[in-house]
């Protein structure tokens, strides 16, 4: 199956200050999705990101608080932007390939203090 | 409005049990049925999918019933074991767009 490296996998950060999280996908994938995992919750996605073109966000989600580049058929980066405590939670990225379905990076715990 | 509707929210078995978790969908576009198990503190990792032309599907002790008509499927997990104590999503695909997600279902097999 499709193999989706993320990182980092946890990180604690100071509230004012931007994170970056990364997804390599070991093979071209047209889409790549972001999902964010609050604790106990359910996945609520962030915004799908094509390569090429800019990515379309949710209801609720902005590109200045979560800006996502997209510059090949196999990476994405998240970037988290001027957190607050609020934003703690766990960070996923996503793609479907056409044999395998989604898969699922192995997420990103972020913590804001 | 919530388009993959999921119960029960939680669950307890005794070992050897036969946990089912049960879906429901509106969109009749959807056609990709997941489902995902995803441990504390790890990514949701894709556990069997189903495809609406097939009614049942079986990997090992997991099985997945689908039933077009009622826009309903579920899954079995038959000699369920502690190792199984995990949170289980569906979910429903439209080609190869967002995928979205029941709830959860929270399973707790005991001993």
């Amino acid at each position: 199956s499709a193999v989706i490296s993320q990182k980092p996998s946890r990180d604690i950060c100071q509230r004012g200050t931007s994170l970056t999280i990364q997804c390599q996908v070991d093979s071209q994938v047209t889409m790549m999705f972001w999902y964010r995992q609050q604790p106990g919750q359910s996945l609520t996605l962030i915004a799908t990101a094509n390569q090429g073109s800019e990515a379309t966000y949710e209801s609720g989600f902005v590109i200045d608080k979560f800006p996502i580049s997209r510059p090949n058929l196999t990476f994405s980066t998240l970037t988290v932007s001027n957190m607050s405590p609020e934003d703690s939670s766990i960070y996923l990225c996503s793609a479907r390939t056409a044999n395998y379905g989604y898969t699922f990076g192995s997420g990103t715990r972020l913590t804001v203090v | 409005q919530q388009q993959v509707k999921q119960s029960p929210q939680s669950l307890i078995v005794q070992k050897g049990g036969i946990p089912i978790i049960n879906c429901a969908y509106e969109n009749t576009a959807f056609d990709y049925f997941p489902w995902y198990q995803q441990f504390p503190g790890k990514g949701p990792a894709l556990l069997i999918a189903i495809r609406p032309d097939v009614s049942e599907k079986k990997e090992g002790r997991f099985t997945i019933s689908f039933n077009k008509s009622a826009k309903q499927f579920s899954l079995h997990i038959m000699d369920s074991q502690p190792g199984d104590s995990a949170t289980y999503f569906c979910a429903a695909g439209e080609g190869y767009q967002k995928v979205t997600f029941g709830i959860g279902t929270k399973l707790q097999v005991i001993p």
